[in-house]
């Protein structure tokens, strides 16, 4: 079954410095996309950046980049140069493609509270 | 382009009763997603719509129902209210796997309350 794990709950990381969140992915499919979305407090979902499986290079999306391994079937977010906005939750995301059939079902892990300190 | 809208964006409603979410997604979208959050089970995938079939769905009882108009807007239904569906429900809109733009843009989700 396809899985996500992310087995950080919360770190705390200081204004200006770069911080690293962990995601893993189980999946047998050679197809996938895999997603990182930030949460504030008000609730809605924020896109950061996509990775598709076949993309070789990393993703980057201004301050934020994905360091995808795949072998390692890693999908790391990094944030660089991190602002006191950058409080959050972050979740990681797998969309399923099981034999690239037609779907945009996402399968989210249990997320990373990231607290920007000044 | 206009964002995601999601109507209405609070809700309390008491048991037994009944509710129904409204999801506009962006202009041009064809699929809409619905995802249930809550602080026990996290996201969860409820159904999702493209070009009005229901083209998956999650692991929720039959009171869960929702539909799709031509115009891409969908709703999602729940019945028979129970305290446990007390949850942030988000409406996700993109355009088809198979284009460039797979993105899924979330809605600001509607917070239901069931007392």
């Amino acid at each position: 079954a396809q899985k996500i794990t992310q087995t950080q709950p919360g770190m705390f990381v200081q204004e200006k410095e770069a911080v690293t969140l962990d995601c893993t992915y189980d999946t047998s499919d050679q197809s996938y996309g895999l997603f990182w979305y930030k949460q504030p407090s008000s609730g809605e979902m924020i896109f950061l950046i996509y990775q598709g499986s076949y993309d070789e290079q990393n993703a980057t999306e201004g301050r934020y980049s994905l360091n995808f391994q795949k072998a390692r079937k890693s999908a790391n977010l990094v944030i660089s140069a991190s602002q006191l906005g950058d409080s959050a939750m972050y979740f990681c995301a797998m969309r399923e493609a099981p034999g690239g059939g037609a779907t945009n079902k996402l399968i989210f892990g249990t997320g990373t509270l990231l607290a920007v300190q000044p | 382009k206009a964002g995601v809208t999601q109507t209405p964006r609070y809700l309390i409603k008491t048991r037994g009763q009944q509710v129904t979410l409204s999801c506009s997604p962006i202009s041009g979208h064809r699929s809409v997603s619905w995802y249930q959050q809550t602080p026990g089970q996290g996201l969860q995938f409820l159904f999702e719509y493209f070009s009005e079939t229901q083209r998956n769905k999650g692991n929720f009882p039959g009171r869960f129902s929702g539909r799709q108009f031509s115009n891409s807007r969908s709703e999602m239904n729940v019945s028979t209210l129970e305290l446990g569906d007390s949850a942030l429900y988000l409406c996700a809109s993109s355009d088809d796997y198979r284009t460039s733009s797979y993105e899924q843009y979330f809605g600001p989700g509607t917070r239901l309350t069931v007392t």
